[in-house]
């Protein structure tokens, strides 16, 4: 009955690897992101999909790939991984009209 | 520029003491406030919230906050602090006029000693 699950909770992998961390939310919202909190836990916004729309794009390098099969998912693809990489990644969902974000667990990502 | 400040890094209470994690945003719309959690290795849990009306809000596990637009503030307070209560506390700020994004203040990590 979790309400955002991401998988995997933790990834460790080398540098130049292509990597994807899976995101659902069961709660029926339209709007769902992904944001990134880097080493110093600052939490900034990284995309952001309404009903599979990209709306948000806060400028992101291109090899971060955000994509939407519906409304439920939104996977991140990351190519070429760099050690800039490392972060923890967490999903959110929220419903439309309301800025009320829902966050999954995070997904930390070790670039070695 | 939209932004949150979260003046206090560090913040240590004793147990059963008071609590006050100070939130100034600067925002170019009505702005939505809210209040996350973090344990360690978790993910962010929303504490409160505040959309519109009464400026004094309540939340989850006894927690306040009070709006003041006047000093762009969303105080969040506790009156008596638990030692379950240790964790990292972020100020978040959101709009609809901004595509609903959060932005999140850098944290204030509060321990409590017994």
């Amino acid at each position: 009955d979790t309400a955002v699950s991401q998988t995997p909770k933790y990834l460790v992998t080398q540098m130049g690897n292509d990597k994807s961390i899976k995101c659902e939310q069961n709660l029926g919202h339209d709007t769902m992101y992904w944001y990134k909190q880097d080493s110093k836990k600052f939490l900034k916004i990284m995309f952001s999909y309404n009903n599979k729309e990209l709306i948000i794009n806060e400028t992101v390098p291109n090899r971060f790939s955000p994509k939407s099969p519906d409304k439920a998912h939104l996977n991140l693809h990351i190519n070429s991984l760099e050690l800039g990489d490392s972060a923890v990644y967490f999903c959110a969902s929220s419903p439309t009209g309301g800025t009320e974000a829902f966050f999954g667990q995070g997904t930390r990502l070790t670039v070695v | 520029a939209q932004s949150v400040t979260q003046p206090d890094i560090h913040i240590t209470v004793s147990e059963g003491a008071s609590l006050e994690l100070r939130c100034n945003y600067s925002y170019g719309a009505t702005p939505y406030l809210f209040w996350y959690v973090q344990s360690p290795g978790q993910g962010l849990q929303l504490l409160l919230k505040y959309f519109s009306g009464d400026t004094l809000v309540q939340g989850i596990k006894g927690f306040e906050a009070e709006f003041k637009r006047s000093q762009s503030s969303f105080n969040l307070r506790k009156p008596s602090v638990h030692w379950s209560d240790a964790a990292e506390y972020f100020c978040a700020v959101g709009a609809l006029e901004y595509g609903n994004k959060l932005v999140f203040g850098a944290g204030t990590i509060l321990r409590v000693k017994s």
